[in-house]
């Protein structure tokens, strides 16, 4: 199957402070990426779906202002929480898809935790 | 009302016994595809199957079984013979087409399998 990485694995970061999440499809090109964030023992719930070149659509309740999504090329995408809370504490996951596929291929998490 | 329905929030079961995970999902669409992935603690989830709405066909891999049926909406996976390193959530997830170009996932809430040796 097609690889994506995330980088970092896990980040801490102080309460106020912004913080960049990267997502890279390695082996194939990445038309779509899409961010999820996962809360402990809940399950992945979508954020914001992004087209290379285009401007992302982020899900209803989820602050556009706040969570930055660039996806300039067909394998990268990244994340800025800016201005990062306790409550933004959480697993972020990033996934990518090509033209018009059905099959999203996953990342394996980043592990973001506010103090 | 949800789209992917896990109804089993928990389960345990000793080594070696056979569990079903249950999924029912709901679509308007008549091509969909459905997915079952697995998060050990790590985090990852890892890729299980995948099957579109046209193939009703069951599939076995393993220890792994998967029945599909329409007439339910329901895409539940069997475990049999279960070992301590299949303890992980499982989640059912469901693909549709969406702003005329892009699949979207749902995904169920999961299900936390515990297996005891």
């Amino acid at each position: 199957g097609a690889v994506v990485s995330q980088h970092p694995s896990w980040v801490i970061c102080k309460s106020g402070t912004s913080v960049k999440i990267e997502c890279r499809s390695l082996d194939f090109q990445a038309t779509t990426m899409f961010w999820y964030r996962q809360f402990p023992k809940q399950s992945l719930m979508l954020m914001a779906t992004s087209n290379e070149g285009s401007k992302a659509t982020y899900e209803q309740g989820v602050e556009k202002d706040k969570f930055l999504i660039n996806h300039a090329s067909l394998t990268l995408s990244t994340l800025t929480v800016t201005s990062a809370h306790p409550e933004d504490s959480s697993f972020y996951i990033c996934s990518g898809a090509g033209t018009e596929d059905y099959e999203q291929y996953f990342g394996p998490g980043t592990r973001l935790t506010v103090t | 009302a949800q789209k992917v329905t896990q109804a089993q929030t928990e389960i345990s079961v000793v080594e070696k016994e056979d569990v079903t995970l249950d999924c029912v999902y709901e679509t308007r669409d008549t091509t969909y595809y459905l997915f079952w992935y697995k998060q050990p603690p790590s985090g990852e989830l890892v890729f299980l199957i995948r099957r579109n709405s046209f193939d009703e066909q069951n599939e076995i891999s393993g220890r792994y079984s998967w029945n599909f049926q329409k007439s339910t909406s329901s895409f539940n996976f069997t475990i049999t013979a279960s070992q301590v390193v299949d303890s992980a959530v499982y989640f059912c997830a469901l693909s549709e087409l969406w702003g005329g170009s892009n699949y979207k996932l749902t995904f169920g809430k999961g299900t936390l399998l515990t297996v005891n040796p």
